[in-house]
């Protein structure tokens, strides 16, 4: 079955480091994404990765496991703006599907 | 912006009734994909179109069917609705085929069933 999993809600304070975990199981993979999206807005696109290993792009990067089905994102100094849920997805089925985690909320304090 | 428009921004109707959601790719996007986003489902993935022609489905129920037109725009069509498709419905567009291309995503069209 398709199964991705991340933490519900986290919560970290301005300035600070925080790492959102994400495991997966889908048939098939092409690629995990990680998006952002702030309350009421659309969802958007901060890092692919489908190789092993960290991407980093500027004050976000992204690191993936594929033998162990486990990506994380990591936000480095964090600012307020940095408030909003995080989605981790996988691309399955030889690119075909797309599966999406429930979304971890990442509340940022001053 | 995104670039991405999408039109109605609302949309209220009735159970039973079919509506049309309406999607413009960013300039020199091919890709358009349709996704569904509830509070107790999440971001579902619905349906991917490439320079018109279906390229990939998701979670799309046969009550629901999409295009892409030869000027790129597409268009989601829901009918036979019932309560539980109200959800926010996003259209996102890339500039390939392929799963790596960066999404971008339009401002999203609430449907509220009656």
């Amino acid at each position: 079955g398709q199964n991705i999993d991340q933490p519900t809600e986290m919560t970290a304070t301005e300035g600070a480091i925080v790492q959102i975990n994400c495991t997966y199981q889908t048939s098939g993979f092409n690629g995990l994404f990680w998006y952002q999206q702030h309350a009421g807005e659309a969802p958007t696109f901060l890092s692919y990765n489908v190789l092993d290993g960290l991407e980093e792009k500027g004050r976000f990067s992204s690191f993936l496991s594929r033998s162990k089905g486990y990506s994380y994102l990591l936000l480095k100094e964090l600012q307020m703006k940095d408030s909003a849920s995080y989605l981790c997805a996988v691309r399955d089925n030889y690119g075909q599907n797309f599966v999406f985690g429930p979304g971890t909320r990442l509340s940022v304090l001053p | 912006d995104s670039g991405v428009t999408q039109t109605p921004k609302h949309l209220i109707t009735a159970t039973g009734q079919r509506v049309t959601l309406r999607c413009s790719p960013r300039s020199g996007d091919l890709s358009v994909y349709w996704y569904q986003q509830s509070l107790d489902q999440g971001l579902q993935f619905l349906i991917q179109y490439y320079n018109g022609e279906e390229r990939a489905k998701g979670n799309i129920l046969e009550r629901f069917s999409a295009q892409q037109f030869p000027d790129l725009h597409s268009e989601l069509n829901l009918s036979s609705l019932e309560l539980g498709d109200s959800a926010l419905y996003f259209c996102a567009s890339s500039v390939g085929v392929s799963g790596y291309n960066e999404q971008f995503f339009g401002p999203g069209t609430r449907l509220t069933v009656l």
